[in-house]
């Protein structure tokens, strides 16, 4: 079965720190993988997908990165944080060319302070 | 992009009462719509999909419904119970799935 790892859960880094968050999908090839934001009290913002090793769409113009070094790994970074960077960030895969269900993996809750 | 619109922000029910949420799309190309349940600290679940090639789908008390020609979908709950209160997301997706801003459903005893 497939099985979706983010990590950490939880992260205070203070400003202008890097931040390096790490997703990994098991028991699936070539997943479609998602970055998504969750500020408090809002909605899933896509951040970043990406239907291949190499292959990243940007939605949102930020100080966010993200990079695919491997089929099923997917990094979210930033170099120097901002305040404005808190929330609670969520992995998701879904299998590609084929529309599907999406999974989450448990998050991680960002502090910037 | 696709750009999904949801309403409303916040829904309260009387237990046994139907709740309906509704989400627009704007992307031609989405086919593939699927409900979220997340729950206060938890990962969203999905709870229900729907392709471009079908209308309707029910599964118990939860049925969603899709008009593509006008490109908006609801969710509409049944008999609602306390368990239901939660956040509910829409998305909209063509191998870049898109959510809408949530709705909090709120069932009250």
């Amino acid at each position: 079965s497939q099985t979706i790892h983010q990590w950490p859960a939880t992260l205070v880094q203070p400003v202008g720190s890097p931040l390096s968050l790490e997703c990994t999908v098991e028991g699936t090839s070539n997943p479609n993988l998602y970055w998504y934001r969750q500020a408090a009290g809002r909605g899933l913002q896509l951040l970043f997908y990406s239907v291949g090793i190499g292959q990243i769409s940007s939605e949102v113009p930020q100080n966010l990165s993200a990079s695919r070094p491997q089929d099923r790994q997917f990094i979210l970074s930033s170099k120097k944080l901002l305040l404005s960077d808190s929330g609670f960030y969520l992995c998701a895969w879904n299998l590609g060319q084929v529309n599907t269900e999406a999974f989450f993996g448990q998050g991680t809750r960002l502090t910037v302070v | 992009g696709e750009n999904v619109e949801q309403h409303p922000s916040t829904l309260s029910v009387q237990e046994g009462d139907s709740a309906v949420i509704k989400c627009t799309y704007s992307d031609s190309a989405s086919n593939y719509f699927p409900w979220y349940k997340q729950e206060l600290g938890k990962r969203p679940q999905l709870i229900i999909d729907i392709r471009s090639n079908v209308g309707e789908k029910k599964d118990q008390r939860i049925a969603v419904t899709l008009n593509k020609t006008a490109k908006h979908f609801s969710l509409h709950i049944t008999e609602t119970q306390p368990e239901d209160s939660a956040v509910y997301f829409c998305a909209a997706s063509d191998n870049d799935m898109r959510f809408g801003a949530g709705t909090r459903l709120t069932v009250k005893p």
